[in-house]
């Protein structure tokens, strides 16, 4: 099995560009989530989703947007990329947290920002 | 707002010995979830141990088990028997409308 996919895995952006990281997963996990995580520091949610269609605001939600259209997939867009944002990015998906299963995490994406 | 708090960065154990992290957490859900989450230098996240609000009995798995204060928003992990393979960064984590992380605790294990 597959598990969470993330792509890619480095990459190096300008100031001002734009980019979208790609998250899939195949375990049909209803809910996915994004994260940053800054070095020594915590996981701070961007955006989740708790099924097709339905996506919510994290705690640091500005610069970054997404969408839902499949269960499998979840992506994540920076516009106007600036220096704050670079960070490893983190994708997860799990099913709802009544049941008792752990949350899948991708690889992570290193994303500089220069 | 849904918050989660660990107060120390850093601790440090004695291979066999019982070491506790300590979480505190702010939530406004009656219906929640705690984890304690370890991530080694490899960066992959692996799950030690959950709590269901609901349940008054702390959990347990093998060496890690929990103390969960439900009244007093606090969520601490003990790890007995120490081992060189627990030297990780261990995350407190609570779901309730949100998956939120702690700062994370960095532990390391004297040989």
């Amino acid at each position: 099995n597959a598990g969470v996919t993330q792509t890619p895995k480095f990459r190096i952006l300008k100031i001002g560009q734009s980019m979208t990281l790609q998250c899939t997963q195949d375990m049909n996990h209803n809910y996915m989530y994004w994260y940053r995580q800054d070095p020594g520091m915590g996981l701070k949610l961007i955006y989740y989703s708790v099924g097709a269609g339905i996506t919510d605001k994290g705690e640091v939600p500005n610069g970054y947007n997404v969408s839902r259209s499949t269960t499998e997939d979840f992506p994540l867009r920076l516009e106007l990329a600036a220096p704050s944002q670079t960070s490893v990015y983190f994708c997860a998906s799990s099913y709802p947290r009544t049941v008792n299963s752990p949350l899948h995490f991708g690889n992570g994406t290193r994303l500089t920002v220069t | 707002a849904q918050t989660v708090t660990q107060s120390q960065p850093e601790m440090s154990v004695q291979e066999a010995e019982t070491v506790t992290l300590s979480c505190t957490y702010d939530t406004s859900e009656s219906d929640y979830y705690l984890f304690w989450y370890k991530q080694p230098p490899s960066r992959q996240m692996i799950l030690v141990i959950r709590q269901e609000a609901y349940k008054q009995q702390n959990a347990t798995e093998n060496r890690f088990s929990v103390n969960f204060q439900k009244a007093a928003k606090s969520f601490s992990l003990k790890i007995s028997d120490s081992q060189l393979g627990d030297a990780a960064m261990y995350f407190c984590v609570n779901q309730g409308g949100k998956l939120i992380f702690g700062q994370g605790t960095e532990l390391s294990v004297k040989p």
